[in-house]
């Protein structure tokens, strides 16, 4: 079945900078990619997705990139801010998974002052 | 996105006892799922909760264990039924409006079992 695996498991950056999370997946049918952010305490939030047929896709400070050849897709966030602070979960769908969500294992982004 | 609510929104239970929460949806939605996340983990599909049939159970959950019902389809219930401690946890039922594979979370349910 699908595997998602995510790397770092811990970011921690410079108020300003820009931060990358990075995911693969194992399911080369897999079709819809979204991304996460969970607040302390809070539920999951969708904060952008990408599907198969495009290969980035961006919304102000953020922006999701699809390599299908490398089965890989990366969460670009530029000009972090404080608020930004929280756990990111990348995870996959389609394939053999259908409509479930194949989630990774999460990022903890820490935005340093 | 649809407007999810999750009842309760915490409880502290005794061993042995069962508890039900609520997922109520304020439009109707395809399906339905009940995850579970332990602390500083990622999330775990529980089952997806089918409208007039049985949920689909994933693997390591049971019916026994987690019945789950949903009458209509802007409602969900999931019971944890004679709990332990390793129950504790933060339950969230999640849905799929249908207009695309775009899932969105109910506020979760963070249960203690003593």
């Amino acid at each position: 079945g699908e595997n998602v695996e995510q790397h770092p498991s811990t970011l921690s950056v410079q108020e300003g900078d820009s931060a990358v999370i990075k995911c693969t997946y194992s399911d080369s049918a897999s079709n819809y990619f979204p991304w996460y952010k969970q607040e302390l305490g809070k539920r999951p939030q969708l904060i952008i997705d990408i599907r198969s047929n495009v290969g980035e896709k961006k919304d102000q400070r953020i922006a999701v990139t699809l390599n299908k050849t490398a089965k890989h897709f990366s969460l670009h966030i530029t000009e972090t801010q404080p608020e930004d602070s929280a756990v990111y979960f990348c995870a996959a769908s389609g394939g053999d998974s259908n409509y479930q969500l194949i989630w990774g294992a999460g990022t903890k982004l820490i935005i340093k002052p | 996105s649809a407007v999810i609510s999750q009842k309760p929104s915490r409880d502290i239970c005794q061993r042995g006892t069962s508890l039900t929460i609520q997922c109520q949806v304020d439009s109707q939605v395809t399906m339905m799922f009940w995850y579970r996340q332990q602390p500083g983990q990622s999330l775990t599909l529980i089952a997806t909760a089918n409208q007039g049939s049985e949920a689909t159970y994933e693997s390591g959950f049971v019916i026994d264990k987690f019945p789950i019902s949903r009458p209509n389809l802007t409602f969900s219930t999931l019971t944890v039924s004679n709990m332990s401690p390793e129950d504790s946890s933060i339950y969230l039922c999640s849905v799929r409006t249908g207009r695309g594979n775009e899932q969105f979370f109910g506020p979760g349910t963070r249960l203690t079992v003593l």
